[in-house]
């Protein structure tokens, strides 16, 4: 079965880096595009962007484009997301998300848990 | 493109017919859109995508219609399980966006 296991819950300061880990398993890794999506407390989701894990091309949302950084290994089935510059906004849940369909990177279906990083000086 | 899902929250009883509605700022290409169900502390659950086709193990309670800029989730009777966050996405346009989502809660 699909599975999504995501890294544990980091606590940042401002201005410092989170990289979050998204280990999928149960299904062809590069055959699925992987999105990574995240929630504020008591908000809304936000697409971040997706990653083709065959050829490692990546599409940003623009809110994001410069601060985040999306890489996967195809050796270990695994997918990263690291944001950079971090501010107290950016506390929120992430998630990464499959793609429901092969090669396309339209909507997520399968989810991982999600991983809360929490920005405090 | 923008999402905006009506009514914020909607109040109603075990058994009756929920319909929430997502409007789009301009036409979704494709007709793209798909409908999330979400509850506390849980990641969010696909209910249908395409805007009218149901995802796999979703019940036949749960319908989405729609075309343009108006697409809408109808859920026939409601069962307890059914009272959530429901969010609509768009992927026809790029980027992909989401709506603000609307909350279904016990009358």
């Amino acid at each position: 079965q699909v599975q999504l296991v995501q890294s544990g819950a980091e606590v940042k300061k401002p201005g410092a880096s989170v990289k979050v880990t998204c280990k999928a398993s149960g299904y062809t890794f590069t055959s699925y595009y992987m999105h990574w999506l995240r929630q504020a407390p008591g908000q809304g989701l936000d697409w971040m962007g997706v990653i083709n894990p065959s050829s490692g091309s990546i599409s940003y949302a623009q809110k994001f484009q410069g601060r985040v950084t999306m890489t996967r290994d195809t050796s270990t089935s695994t997918v990263y997301m690291e944001l950079s510059s971090l501010r107290s906004e950016d506390t929120a849940v992430y998630y990464c998300g499959r793609d429901r369909k092969v090669n396309s990177g339209n909507h997520p279906d399968y989810w991982g848990q999600g991983t809360l990083v929490t920005v405090s000086s | 493109t923008v999402l905006t899902q009506s009514p914020g929250t909607l109040s109603l009883s075990l058994g009756e017919r929920a319909t929430l509605s997502c409007r789009a700022s301009q036409s979704v290409s494709n007709n793209y859109l798909v409908w999330y169900q979400q509850k506390p502390g849980q990641a969010p659950r696909l209910l249908i995508y395409d805007a009218s086709s149901r995802a796999t193990g979703i019940p036949d309670r749960f319908s989405g219609s729609g075309s343009g800029t108006d697409f809408t989730l109808t859920i026939s009777r409601l069962e307890p399980e059914d009272f959530a966050v429901y969010y609509c996405q768009q992927y026809g346009n790029s980027p992909i966006t989401f709506g603000q989502g609307t909350r279904l809660q016990i009358k």
